[in-house]
């Protein structure tokens, strides 16, 4: 069964500073990969998914994020993190057309 | 376009008390779901549903209920409330797993 593992529940960073946000999964099939960004008192937003293709994906805010099949990681980036940014991540997978998984979350703090 | 609509935003029920979460979507999405999100957990799936008149359990459907008359519409029904149900509720939709899914804006519910 697929599962996801966000290895930090909270990641400080200063203002203007690169963050990387980890996520780790598990499955025995192909999969489909998601980033989801909730702000304060508001629903999931799509921040980027992997479908196929390219492992480097492009998504919202300037964020990207790498599929490596090799150590089923598919961690979350940004070069330079603002204010703006404070927010829970969720990684989530899918087993090839089955329901979201999603994980616990990272809360994101960004540190003036 | 208004995405997928939840009412109420904030509700206070008294123990044993049942009430129905509303959910709404105009994208004209097969798949709806229902989560529900706790500190530090994530998100759990309550149910699911891929058409009108098709509804399934998630991982905690315990003390819950739903139905889907019409593709739009996905209430979600608790029963007896208890404390344990006290939680942030959201809804949300799409047209295939690999697409991601759409969120509403969530219900807080507490349950006194």
């Amino acid at each position: 069964a697929q599962s996801v593992t966000q290895l930090d529940s909270q990641v400080p960073v200063f203002e203007e500073a690169p963050v990387e946000l980890r996520c780790n999964y598990s499955s025995s099939v192909s999969v489909y990969l998601f980033w989801y960004v909730q702000y304060p008192n508001q629903g999931l937003q799509l921040l980027l998914k992997y479908l196929s293709g390219s492992t480097l994906v492009k998504g919202i805010n300037g964020f990207e994020a790498e599929f490596n099949k090799s150590q089923t990681s598919f961690h979350l980036r940004k070069p330079s993190v603002h204010i703006s940014d404070t927010a829970e991540y969720f990684c989530a997978v899918s087993e090839f057309d089955d329901k979201i998984i999603f994980g616990k979350g990272t809360r994101l703090h960004i540190l003036p | 376009n208004a995405g997928v609509t939840q009412t109420p935003k904030f509700r206070i029920l008294k123990i044993g008390q049942s009430m129905t979460l509303q959910c709404t979507q105009d994208m004209n999405h097969n798949y709806m779901y229902w989560y529900r999100q706790d500190p530090g957990m994530g998100l759990k799936l309550i149910y699911y549903s891929v058409g009108a008149g098709i509804t399934d359990k998630g991982e905690v459907p315990n003390g819950y209920n739903v139905s889907r008359s019409t593709t739009e519409d996905f209430p979600l029904r608790l029963e007896l409330a208890a404390p344990s149900q006290t939680s942030v509720y959201f809804c949300a939709s799409s047209y295939q797993d690999r697409a991601g899914y759409t969120f509403g804006s969530g219900t807080r519910l507490t349950v006194v």
